[in-house]
């Protein structure tokens, strides 16, 4: 069965640090996607990237920053020089065969930015 | 572009109550699926089509039905309210399996 772990339930920073939320996750596919979504306080989902499998490179995107390791199960975020407006939940999620490409999401990390 | 459009936005319910959540999408979109959100968890799934006429349970489905009549629509409805049914509800449309899933603006149900 497929499952994604996010162990960081709350991280809290001053603004500027940088900070790398942790996402771990489980599969039997050989092909399978990894996602992250950002849930800021109004609620609404907001994509931020996809990795398919195959394609372990590294992905920078401004101050996000994706470290993809099939060696470690991982799928790791970064935000360089944080800012208060990156406050929010962010989940990762995985989908494959063995979920019909359903996505199986992670419990996500409430991000607190302090000014 | 109106993308996945979820109503109402809000709703209270009684327990026992029936009533059905609306999503629509206007991308042409195959994949259809809902979703719940509860406090410190993940997005659950409880019902998912992959095309119209084609629908399947998913991790949590109990107390809940859907159809697929058309590609744009995909109703959620609550058989019989339960507080436990309290919750945000999410409809999310895909192109194909493995795609970014576009989210409607969520749904929150309070049943009491």
């Amino acid at each position: 069965a497929q499952k994604v772990t996010q162990a960081q339930t709350e991280i809290s920073v001053v603004e500027k640090e940088d900070v790398t939320l942790d996402c771990v996750y489980e599969t039997r596919d050989t092909t399978y996607y990894l996602f992250w979504y950002k849930q800021p306080p109004s609620g609404e989902l907001v994509f931020l990237i996809r990795r398919n499998s195959f394609d372990e490179q590294n992905e920078i995107s401004g101050r996000y920053s994706w470290n993809f390791q099939k060696s470690t199960s991982s799928f790791n975020f970064t935000i360089t020089a944080s800012q208060v407006v990156d406050s929010a939940v962010y989940f990762c999620a995985l989908s494959g065969e063995d979920s019909n490409y359903q996505l199986i999401w992670g419990a996500g990390t409430k991000l607190i930015i302090k000014p | 572009n109106a993308g996945v459009t979820q109503t109402p936005k809000f709703q209270v319910l009684k327990t026992g109550q029936s009533m059905t959540l609306q999503c629509a999408q206007d991308m042409n979109h195959e994949y259809m699926s809902w979703y719940r959100q509860d406090p410190g968890m993940g997005l659950r799934l409880i019902h998912y089509s992959v095309g119209a006429g084609i629908t399947d349970q998913g991790e949590v489905p109990n107390g809940y039905n859907v159809s697929r009549s058309t590609t744009e629509d995909f109703p959620l409805r609550l058989l019989s309210a339960a507080p436990s049914q309290t919750s945000v509800y999410f409809c999310a449309s895909s192109s194909l399996g493995g795609t970014e899933a576009f989210f409607g603006q969520g749904t929150r149900l309070t049943v009491v």
